[in-house]
């Protein structure tokens, strides 16, 4: 089964708006870490923003903000003010912690084109 | 510091032939793990190390082995290349559990013809 969905394959923003790329995870622990990685077409892998589960605010990181809604299994990314610079895949992934293994699994991405 | 370091940042190989790609990080993290990644699908699981001497498999184990006999390295071996092994290939490192986020290397392209 999926653990992680990322429903939007593409997206598209108007430089200097908002976007929401969407998250949704399937756990049935109650401790867990969601995690949201950029990757720019040159490749690497950069950690924007991190969402433990018992953090009781949302998470933010300069433009970056995380609207976790818990009870919906959803941890959504929100980028303001978008940048020229913020077009590359988006990942969001989860980190499973138990006695016998501690996983990280990542969604299948979301491309963010950011429009002039 | 380095950090995570991959080598080697491409690779072509005939089917049937074997090789390791090498991860190593040098903040003695004690969390490792090998991802690919392929078009549309994101990044999957291979195999995982919580510190030296323990390795498990993740959610794409076969076709590939690890070992972990020191904390700082991770290598990742095909033992008989396939066409469907080509991708590219990450290594990544945590300190440990919790939050604390991995470190990614550069990644390994790999072709198998």
């Amino acid at each position: 089964a999926q653990k992680i969905t990322q429903t939007q394959p593409g997206m598209f923003v108007q430089e200097k708006e908002a976007v929401t790329l969407d998250c949704t995870y399937d756990t049935s622990d109650q401790s867990y870490g969601l995690f949201w990685y950029k990757q720019p077409s040159s490749g690497e892998m950069i950690f924007l923003i991190y969402q433990g589960s018992y953090d009781e605010q949302n998470a933010t990181e300069g433009r970056y903000s995380l609207n976790f809604q818990k009870a919906r299994k959803s941890a959504n990314l929100v980028i303001s003010a978008s940048q020229l610079g913020d077009s590359a895949m988006y990942f969001c992934a989860m980190r499973e912690m138990k006695t016998s293994y501690d996983k990280v699994i990542f969604g299948p991405g979301t491309s963010l084109s950011v429009i002039p | 510091n380095a950090g995570v370091t991959q080598t080697p940042k491409f690779q072509v190989l005939k089917t049937g032939q074997s090789m390791t790609l090498q991860c190593a990080q040098d903040m003695n993290h004690e969390y490792m793990s090998w991802y690919r990644q392929d078009p549309g699908m994101g990044l999957r699981l291979i195999h995982y190390s919580v510190g030296a001497g323990i390795t498990d498999q993740g959610e794409v184990p076969n076709g590939y082995n690890v070992s972990r006999s020191t904390t700082e390295d991770f290598p990742l071996r095909l033992l008989s290349a396939a066409p469907s092994q080509t991708s590219v290939y990450f290594c990544a490192s945590s300190y440990g559990l919790g939050e604390e986020t991995q470190y990614f290397g550069p990644g390994t392209r790999l072709l198998v013809l």
